[in-house]
């Protein structure tokens, strides 16, 4: 993923609001992508995935969209929680069992 | 259903030490990743293990940096002899067939000085 040293992109959201959290991949030929939290000191965890024969998947309280003309997912978080505050990342199918993250986005939220 | 277990959680070390980490991934899971994050920014894959094999370690800095997983379970990270830009957060993970979904551990957080 392309590095952005200790500056990750941040969100900031008041409790209650709905989030929206955006990744760009890089692979057009990546079939499958999944969303990450990684909460401090742990290890990043299994939110959402979707393939690409898809545009929307639904979770508990998670959605993500997926466009593949401009190669760019979303995760949306409604009514966003103190516990959903983390860093988020997207991560894209290279080839069979190969994933490769982005970056990711640090989600903090107000209460 | 233990999750993926690594140790050790923390270490420190002075530059040119060596240093190794162990995983133990989920029962079953054929496929053992080893990634290494470095602080703001996504895990960067090392070395992928199919059972005992491993199937790609284009990443891996050879000339320091070697792993294992004899028979197939269990795997070990060794770094010798680590620098000073080797601090990072080493991430165990893996992947039962057919789950579709990879699991991490909590991760070992090396600080070389």
């Amino acid at each position: 993923g392309e590095s952005v040293g200790l500056h990750l992109p941040t969100l900031s959201v008041q409790e209650g609001d709905n989030s929206i959290i955006n990744c760009a991949y890089s692979n057009s030929a990546s079939d499958y992508f999944i969303w990450y939290k990684q909460e401090s000191g742990k290890g990043p965890q299994f939110i959402i995935d979707i393939r690409s024969n898809m545009d929307k998947r639904q979770g508990q309280r998670v959605t993500v969209l997926l466009n593949k003309t401009v190669k760019h997912l979303s995760l949306q978080i409604a009514a966003t929680q103190p516990g959903d505050s983390a860093v988020y990342f997207c991560a894209e199918k290279i080839s069979v069992d190969d994933m490769r993250f982005g970056a990711g986005t640090r989600l903090t939220v107000k209460p | 259903e233990a999750g993926v277990v690594q140790s050790p959680r923390y270490k420190i070390i002075e530059k040119k030490q060596p240093v190794a980490f162990w995983c133990n991934p989920i029962s079953g899971h054929n496929t053992l990743y080893w990634y290494r994050q470095n602080l703001g920014q996504g895990p960067e894959l090392l070395i992928r293990y199919e059972n005992e094999e491993a199937v790609d370690d284009s990443q891996l800095p050879k000339d320091r940096f070697s792993a294992e997983r004899l028979k197939g379970v269990d795997s070990t990270l060794k770094i010798q002899p680590a620098e000073l830009g080797d601090s990072a957060v080493y991430l165990c993970a893996s992947w039962g067939l057919g789950t579709g979904e990879l699991f991490f551990g909590e991760g070992s957080r090396l600080t070389v000085l």
